[in-house]
This record gives structure tokens, C-alpha cells and sequence, in this order.
């Protein structure tokens, strides 16, 4: 079946530095992909839609300079935290469907710990 | 935009036992309601969904049911087992073709107790 892999599964950053989160869609493309996130026994929350070859969409209350959307091809889009503070810690997750709706995918999550 | 309400927070119950969760969900324009089930750190797991069209469907011991005129779907677990235990979560969405984004509802802690 489709995967969608996501890496670093786990990232530890120094507060202030900018850490790159890569998803990809293994066996299909994907011209739209989402992002979410999940801090700790709370539910996923979208942050935006990545959409290959133009500016991702953002969720209200998401800062798009700190969250830095490129859906440059049509299997990887990246989530780059910019200027990552504690408060940034989190589970992100993408996920992604095949042409056509259907089945949406996950990949495995990035735990971010800001230090 | 959509809203997903989800209830319980937490339910415990003794395996064997039945489990439900209720969603409601405030955009009539909706057509997709998946539910997923996350263990701790791992992507959620889809375990059934179901669309507008239909008001019930089921998977062996899990089965959805949708009420579109009230706008609320639920989850029915059977039998519980203990490694049901999990944290599980509904959805809704306008899927129209190629890309679905999800609303989440909060969440329900399932504990399955022997």
C-alpha cells in the first residue's frame, strides 16, 4: 500500500536554531500534502497544506516566516522550524492521499524537543 | 471552518465490554469521517471510516454509524480487548477528490481492563 515516511523520526535543537522535517511519499505522488501538529495528550491540529509547486497554505494562527512550507517536487514536501523555541516542542506530522481521494496517509511523526 | 467535538475523554471498561465514542461535527458540507487509532508517539492508525452516503458501516468487531441530519457519528467497538487500549480519535472532512485535510475531534483515552 501507499507509505508515507517522514524523517527525523526524533530531533533534539538548541533554542534559536532551525531544524528541516522531510516528508515523502515513497510510492505515489502527492501534489498536496498536510501538516500537523500534536503536543502532548492533545489532539492533531492542522498547520498548513503544502502544495507542490506554490506557497503552502497556512491554518489561522500559524506564523508562515516561523514555519517554512517546500513542496518542491511532487513526492517530498519539507517543514523547516525556523528560530525553534521551547514552546516549539512537539509531535509534527504530514500526511498525504492518492490522486483521487481516498485513503489518507501519515507518516511516522518527528518528535522536536527545543532546548 | 469545522468543528469536531468528541466525547468521551476518557473511557474505561472492562474487556469484553462494549466501547462508544461520539463525534459531532458543525459543517454539513463534511462528507468524510475517518477514525484513527494512536498508540503513544506512533502515527494515528486508520481503523474505519465512513462517508456521507452511507449510515452504517462495519469491520468485524468495530463499526461506524453516521447521522447526517444531526451531524454526529460514533464508534462502536465490540469485545473489547486490551490491546484496543488506546487513544482514538475522529475526523471530518470535505474530501472532493484529491486531497483531504482533516479536522480532528479531542481525542478519547480507551482503557480496557481485564
Amino acid at each position: 500500500g501507499a507509505v508515507v515516511s517522514q524523517h527525523p523520526s526524533r530531533v533534539i535543537c538548541k533554542s534559536g536554531t532551525s531544524v528541516k522535517i522531510e516528508c515523502r511519499s515513497l510510492d505515489f505522488q502527492a501534489t498536496t500534502m498536510f501538516w500537523y501538529r500534536q503536543f502532548p495528550k492533545q489532539s492533531l491540529m492542522l498547520m498548513a497544506t503544502s502544495n507542490e509547486g506554490s506557497k503552502a497554505t497556512y491554518e489561522q494562527g500559524v506564523e508562515k516566516d516561523k514555519f517554512l512550507i517546500n513542496h518542491a517536487s511532487l513526492t517530498l514536501s519539507t517543514l523547516t522550524v525556523t528560530s525553534a523555541h521551547p514552546e516549539d516542542s512537539s509531535f509534527y506530522i504530514c500526511s498525504a492521499s492518492l490522486q483521487g481521494g481516498g485513503t489518507i496517509y501519515f507518516g511516522e511523526g518527528s518528535w522536536l524537543t527545543v532546548v | 471552518g469545522e468543528n469536531v467535538e468528541q466525547h468521551p475523554s476518557t473511557l474505561s471498561v472492562q474487556e469484553g465490554d462494549s466501547a462508544v465514542i461520539k463525534c459531532t461535527y458543525s459543517d454539513s458540507a463534511s462528507n468524510y469521517f475517518p477514525w484513527y487509532k494512536q498508540e503513544l508517539g506512533k502515527r494515528p492508525q486508520l481503523i474505519i471510516d465512513i462517508r456521507s452516503n452511507v449510515g452504517e458501516k462495519k469491520d468485524q468487531r468495530i463499526a461506524v454509524t453516521l447521522n447526517k441530519t444531526a451531524k454526529h457519528f460514533s464508534l462502536h467497538i465490540t469485545e473489547t480487548q486490551p490491546e484496543d487500549s488506546a487513544v482514538y480519535f475522529c475526523a471530518a472532512s470535505k474530501a472532493a477528490g484529491t486531497a483531504s485535510k482533516l479536522t480532528f475531534g479531542t481525542g478519547t483515552r480507551l482503557q480496557v481492563t481485564l
